[in-house]
């Protein structure tokens, strides 16, 4: 089941806080972030594990609840190179099963 | 570069036809995942493939088919092809299959029906 990302598209001014939201129906294994610029492929940002801790890359960091089976991303002082679309995928606590994607959170920052 | 290779980039072809896409996983990665990316889809799971076997499969029609061969590359066919095919289809891989390895995607390749 495709997880379900809020909001759909924000747009920044450099220096500004966002905060993306995934959200689940399934109980979840595995949360991924990935970040997609256009006409480029999603390349990986983290992996957040059931039972795991809130983790970070560069200003952008995430968090997971799972009983909520909900997942937040986070970033801090936008930049200008954060622009494009963030994606979610979950995987359930079968564990060997794939990964679904969210339809994505278009993000753009402007100077 | 993400080690994952697509090819071609670009295909057109016309409706009713066939057409194979190819997918070449980074080295020492086992499975390989191929993904259809509409604008207001967001990237939806086709079929996964680990060390030659079937894995998962998600929303793949019937009219698609895909495999991975000994050597791990792996193809994606589509046949009668419709309008509403035309999309980027993107290949990942990762070592294990599982979900708790990140996945590596290919520049994907630009399917047009027309």
């Amino acid at each position: 089941q495709q997880p379900v990302q809020s909001p759909q598209a924000v747009i920044l001014r450099e220096g500004e806080d966002a905060v993306i939201n995934c959200s689940s129906s399934k109980a979840l294994y595995s949360v991924h972030w990935y970040r997609q610029k256009h006409g480029e492929a999603p390349v990986f940002l983290m992996i957040l594990l059931k039972g795991g801790e809130q983790k970070g890359h560069e200003k952008i960091s995430a968090s997971f609840n799972e009983k909520k089976q909900q997942s937040s991303l986070y970033l801090t002082a936008s930049q200008l190179s954060y622009s494009g679309t963030y994606f979610c995928g979950t995987g359930g606590l079968a564990g060997n099963t794939p990964l679904v994607f969210g339809k994505g959170t278009r993000l753009s920052v402007i100077a | 570069d993400s080690g994952v290779t697509q090819t071609p980039k670009h295909l057109i072809t016309a409706t009713g036809q066939r057409v194979t896409l190819r997918c070449s996983p980074r080295s020492g990665d086992l499975s390989v995942y191929w993904y259809q990316q509409s604008l207001d889809q967001g990237l939806q799971f086709l079929i996964q493939y680990y060390n030659g076997e079937e894995r998962a499969k998600g929303n793949i029609l019937e009219r698609f088919s895909a495999q991975q061969f000994p050597d791990l590359h792996s193809e994606l066919n589509l046949s009668s092809l419709e309008l509403g095919d035309s999309a980027l289809y993107f290949c990942a891989s990762s070592v294990r299959g599982t979900v708790n390895e990140k996945l590596f995607f290919g520049s994907g390749t630009q399917l047009s029906v027309l």
